[in-house]
C-alpha cells in the first residue's frame, strides 16, 4: 500500500513543551497538505492544512511548516497537554489524472509525559 | 464532532457472510470517501463518490462495493468475508471533489471469525 508500518515512531514529550512532528511526502506535484490527530477509538481529525503557495500557516496552538524543496511538512504543536497524546499523521493531495488523490503518510505516535 | 456518522460501530460476523457500512456525511458534502485501516497498513483509500457518481477506486476487492444515494447517505457492502477483512473502515466527506479538508467519522470496527 501507499502507507505501510506497523511500527509507528513515538515522539515522548513533557507537558509543557513544544512538539514538533515531521512528515515527508512523496510526490512535488502535490499542492495541499493536512495534518490529522487520531486517538484511540476514533476516526482522524482535521487539525490544520496548508497550500503549496504558503510555507508557513499557524492555528491554535498549532503551527505547520512546508518546505517544498526538500518535500517535508512539519507540525509544532505549542505548550504541548496530556490531551494531545494520540497519533499525528499528515496528508498530500494531488491531481495525477483528472481526480484528486490523497495519499497518507504512516503516523508518529505523541506520547505526553507528566 | 466531524459531523460525519457512521453505522453501526461494532460489527462481528462469520467467514462468507455479507456486511453493509452505513454512512451520513456532513450536511452539504458533496463527495464521500471509504477508507479501511488495519493494524499493518496505514489508512487505504477504497473508493469516492461525489453527488451519486463514482469518482475514484482505489484498492478495492471485487467483493466490495459501494454506491452513493440521492440524500447522498452512503453504503459499503463487503461480500464473501475473509479473516483478513477484520479492521477499521472509515467514511470521510468533503465539500468538493478534492483538495479541502476531509472530515472523517468514528469508523465500523469489523470483526471477521
Amino acid at each position: 500500500g501507499e502507507s505501510v508500518g506497523l511500527h509507528l515512531p513515538t515522539l515522548s514529550v513533557q507537558e509543557g513543551d513544544n512538539s514538533i512532528i515531521n512528515c515527508a511526502y512523496s510526490n512535488s506535484a502535490s499542492d495541499y497538505f493536512i495534518w490529522y490527530k487520531q486517538e484511540s477509538g476514533k476516526g482522524p481529525q482535521f487539525i490544520i492544512d496548508i497550500r503549496s503557495n504558503m510555507d508557513k500557516r499557524q492555528g491554535q496552538r498549532v503551527t505547520v511548516l512546508l518546505n517544498k524543496t526538500v518535500k517535508h511538512l512539519s507540525l509544532q504543536i505549542a505548550a504541548t497537554q496530556p490531551g494531545d497524546s494520540a497519533v499525528y499523521f499528515c496528508a498530500e493531495n494531488i491531481l495525477p489524472s483528472g481526480t484528486y488523490k490523497y495519499i497518507f503518510g504512516t503516523g508518529t505516535r505523541l506520547k505526553v509525559l507528566a | 464532532d466531524s459531523g460525519v456518522t457512521q453505522t453501526p460501530k461494532h460489527l462481528i460476523t462469520a467467514t462468507g457472510q455479507r456486511v453493509t457500512l452505513r454512512c451520513s456525511p456532513r450536511s452539504g458534502d458533496l463527495s464521500v470517501y471509504w477508507y479501511q485501516q488495519s493494524l499493518d497498513q496505514g489508512l487505504q483509500f477504497l473508493i469516492q463518490y461525489y453527488n451519486g457518481e463514482e469518482r475514484a477506486k482505489g484498492n478495492i476487492l471485487e467483493r466490495f462495493s459501494a454506491q452513493q444515494f440521492p440524500d447522498l447517505h452512503s453504503e459499503l457492502n463487503l461480500s464473501s468475508l475473509e479473516l483478513g477483512d477484520s479492521a477499521l473502515y472509515f467514511c470521510a466527506s468533503s465539500d468538493t471533489e478534492g483538495n479541502s479538508p476531509l472530515h472523517f467519522g468514528n469508523g465500523t470496527r469489523l470483526t471477521v471469525t
